[in-house]
Formats: C-alpha cells, structure tokens, sequence
C-alpha cells in the first residue's frame, strides 16, 4: 500500500483532458511538501514530468500540467494523444517515514 | 549528456548478496546526492535509499535498513549499493537516480535499471 494514493487507472478519447489525483497526509503532501510528476512508458525507466508541484522541465509539451492544494495534487493532461498512453506517478516526502513517497501509479489508456 | 548506467543485476538466492553499481557521466557527479529506487514486476516505484554529495549522510527505506548499504566513489563517478540478506521481495528493477539539490526534492534523471532476481 503506498503512502500517496492515486487511481489505478484513467481513459480519454484522442483530444480530450484527463486529470490523475495523487492523495497524501498531513505528514507528506499537507506538511507543504512539493508534488512530483513522472512519466514511465512500456518497458522504459521513469521520466520527470512535471516539478515542484506545477513546472515543466524543457521539452515536455505544456498540454501537462499540475497543480497542488491542501493534502492532494493533480495532473491534468489536455489534447490526449496516444503516445501518452503510460504509467504516471506521483512522488513527495513524508517526514514521519524521513523518505520520498510514491504513489501506486495510474495507467492511463488513450482510447 | 547526462547519462546513468546500472549494473550488478543477477539472479541470486534468499540469503544472498549483491552489489549493484551506477556508472555517471556528463556532470559533476561529486556535486549531487544521489538515490536508488526500485520496481517489483508490474508493480509501482519504492525509493530504497539515499546517499549525500560526499557520502556522510545516508539514508534507507525501512524495508532495507540493516540489509542493505548505500555507497559511492566520486573519484570514480560511481554509485554502489550493497545488497545483504536479499529475500523473494526484493525481487525487482534497481534504478539509480540524481536528485536535485540536497533537499527532499526530485529525481532526474533515471538509469534505465538493472534487474535483480531473489529466487532459490
């Protein structure tokens, strides 16, 4: 079980948006930690998506984007294409555990 | 480029031992604290330890704390971790990351991961 909760699973048409939710605590997320956003596709290593909760590091298409309130953050991905078919994650610090967090991961299927 | 290469993965028994090795290159490697994470088959991302820019500060997920020990060689540009005691559940993809700054922060970039099989 991980310590931030994201769904396992999200869809979208080509085109559309889809958000993918990523829940922590008052000791991870709600501590004001910063929420970051990777991206793994098939058989590849994780890729930094998304930063200190809402930047983009150079190269990533602003059709992602982020954003953190409270114990939670979202990714919103707009204008779906199928090459964003992949697995995305979720990772901050809790400071009961003194270690960085994941979530479980959320696939997402482009329809 | 900045580049991360994992090696050391292998197939061995409960009990045993391996050492897993990161090869950097294309930045100042002594400049950053560095992680290992890892991956069990088709499941999510656990961050297993990290090590600071000279090595005096270490830290470890408390699935491997006593088992395993985390390590590095700036002037050789490398990232090692120890692997003692292995068991079934440390069955999965190891991948070396840097992080950015010294603080909780984020991973990036990642190694593309060596495979580490704990089976009789």
């Amino acid at each position: 079980q991980s310590v931030l909760t994201q769904p396992p699973s999200v869809s979208g048409a080509p085109g559309q948006r889809v958000t993918i939710s990523c829940t922590g605590s008052r000791s991870s997320i709600g501590a004001g930690y910063d929420v970051h956003w990777y991206q793994q596709l098939p058989g590849t290593a994780p890729k930094l998506l998304i930063y200190g909760n809402s930047n983009r590091p150079s190269g990533v298409p602003d059709r992602f984007s982020g954003s953190k309130s409270g114990t939670s953050a979202s990714l919103a991905i707009s204008g779906l294409q199928a090459e964003d078919e992949a697995d995305y994650y979720c990772q901050s610090y809790d400071s009961s555990l003194s270690a960085s967090v994941f979530g479980g991961g959320t696939k997402l299927t482009v329809l | 480029q900045v580049q991360l290469v994992e090696s050391g993965g292998d197939l061995v028994k409960p009990g045993g031992s391996l050492r897993l090795s990161c090869a950097a290159s294309g930045f100042t490697f002594s400049d950053y604290y560095m992680s290992w994470i890892r991956q069990a088959p088709g499941k999510g991302l656990e961050w297993v330890s990290y090590i600071s820019s000279r090595g005096s500060t270490k830290y470890y997920a408390d699935s491997v704390k006593g088992r395993f020990t985390i390590s590095r060689d700036n002037a050789k540009n490398s990232l090692y971790l120890q692997m003692n005691s292995l068991r079934a559940e440390d069955t999965a993809v190891y991948y070396c990351a840097r992080h950015y700054g010294s603080g909780p922060n984020w991973f990036d970039p990642w190694g593309q991961g060596t495979l580490v099989t704990v089976s009789s």
